[in-house]
């Protein structure tokens, strides 16, 4: 298995700009989850799935983020409008049994608001 | 609800020298234990997990835990370390049953000196 993927790695915009953030799962895993790290608040869970259902949102920081898991191989996260704060390093990770066994976790997104 | 404290924030150690990183976790039931490590620029990556069974779990890269119950504690060693054991690392609980996502803890950086 190719592991958990995001693309794209490196992603550069300006503020007031819709940012979309990509993340293919394992498959087999049915739960997802998207987290943002930062130097100043560390690793943060935003929002997680279970079946593509959302589960927890209370992460997201503010109304301009939304995510999405149309199906189990497949979820975005969304930023409209960007903003400078926003600039961080978005993991997407994904597990089974609930993550009993652990979550494996993407390469990330480092994005980068201006 | 569970929580992680991760005791140290960075822990200098000489190449070569062991090191014990510090993690108490707080939990009314029983719950999975896990440590992760994240290099420079990469996401992060199993160590090693305490599900049940012998306290003692080894992982990769010549690491190992202690489950401590009586003491709420999960500390991660390694006799010997490497320039290369430079990273980020996280300790992380889930409860093992009911539906809550890994809680993490704030992170301790290890870096090797030679």
């Amino acid at each position: 298995d190719a592991g958990v993927i995001q693309s794209p790695r490196h992603e550069v915009t300006e503020m007031g700009q819709e940012v979309t953030l990509r993340c293919k799962p394992i498959s087999g895993h049915n739960s997802l989850f998207w987290y943002r790290q930062t130097m100043m608040r560390g690793l943060e869970l935003l929002i997680y799935f279970n079946n593509n259902v959302p589960i927890d949102d209370s992460g997201m920081p503010e109304d301009r983020f939304s995510a999405k898991m149309p199906n189990a191989s497949f979820s975005t996260l969304k930023i409209q409008p960007s903003e400078p704060r926003d600039s961080a390093v978005y993991f997407c990770a994904s597990s089974y049994l609930r993550g009993r066994y652990g979550y494996t976790f993407g390469s990330g997104t480092r994005l980068t608001v201006v | 609800a569970q929580s992680v404290t991760q005791l140290d924030s960075q822990v200098p150690v000489f190449e070569e020298a062991p090191v014990e990183l510090r993690c108490n976790y707080s939990s009314s039931v029983s719950v999975y234990l896990f440590w992760y490590v994240q290099y420079p620029n990469q996401g992060l990556q199993l160590l090693l997990k305490y599900l049940s069974g012998s306290t003692l779990v080894k992982g990769i890269n010549g690491f190992e835990a202690e489950f401590n119950k009586s003491q709420t504690s999960f500390h991660l060693r390694k006799p010997s370390v490497h320039i290369s054991d430079t990273a980020e690392y996280f300790c992380a609980v889930i409860v093992n049953s009911g539906n809550t996502p890994l809680v993490f803890g704030k992170g301790t950086r290890l870096s090797v000196i030679a």
